[in-house]
């Protein structure tokens, strides 16, 4: 089935730092990439879609100066969480879909700024 | 918009007993369905996927689903659950096309219990 790999895992960090998360379509192109957050015992909130070569759209409410994303090829998207605040601490979790095929996600990031 | 609501946050249930997760959706247009399942610390897993054609599917780990247009939804069942089950169920949907971006419920948790 497909895979999506999502790096790092986890990440602990001081307040100030920008943090990058990578998100990899492993065995097919993935025109569209989804980016969520998740808070504790809740359901996943959509930040922003990426496609391949455009601009991301974000989702109202969503800073996209404090959350950058780049698609630059149909098997790489990445989220950079610039100058990470204590309120940035979340879990994040990337999606890959195209066309007709369901989405499928990463195992998510875990991110904690101190 | 679409919305999704599933009737219950948490569902205790005894080992090899039956459950049933509910799924209830809105939408002005017809949608694609989707349960997904999340374990602790990990991103979502398809279960299964309604696109067209019968209205029953099938999916993993043994689970399956119905979906019903007049009633709008789409509940899981499983006949007989192991400890394993144990996790959070989300129910979504998508329009236009099946890689499209996705509307959450607010999800299920399931707490199998011996």
């Amino acid at each position: 089935g497909a895979v999506v790999s999502q790096h790092p895992s986890r990440v602990i960090c001081k307040s100030g730092t920008s943090v990058k998360i990578e998100c990899r379509s492993l065995d097919f192109q993935a025109t569209t990439m989804f980016w969520y957050r998740q808070f504790p015992k809740q359901s996943l909130m959509l930040m922003a879609t990426s496609n391949e070569g455009s601009k991301a759209t974000y989702e109202q409410g969503v800073e996209k100066d404090k959350f950058l994303i780049n698609h630059a090829s149909l098997t790489l998207s990445t989220l950079t969480v610039t100058s990470a605040h204590p309120e940035d601490s979340s879990f994040y979790i990337c999606s890959a879909g195209t066309g007709q095929m369901a989405q499928h996600f990463g195992d998510g990031t875990r991110l904690s700024i101190l | 918009a679409q919305s999704v609501t599933q009737l219950d946050s948490q569902v205790p249930v005894f080992e090899e007993a039956p459950v049933e997760l509910r799924c209830n959706y809105s939408s002005s247009v017809s949608v694609y369905l989707f349960w997904y399942v999340q374990y602790p610390n990990q991103g979502l897993q398809l279960l299964l996927k309604y696109l067209s054609g019968s209205t029953l599917v099938k999916g993993i780990n043994g689970f399956e689903a119905e979906f019903n247009k007049s009633q709008t939804s789409f509940h899981l069942r499983k006949p007989s659950v192991h400890i394993s089950d144990t996790a959070e169920y989300f129910c979504a949907v998508s329009v236009g096309a099946a890689g499209n971006k996705l509307t959450f419920g607010g999800g299920t948790r399931v707490l199998v219990k011996p």
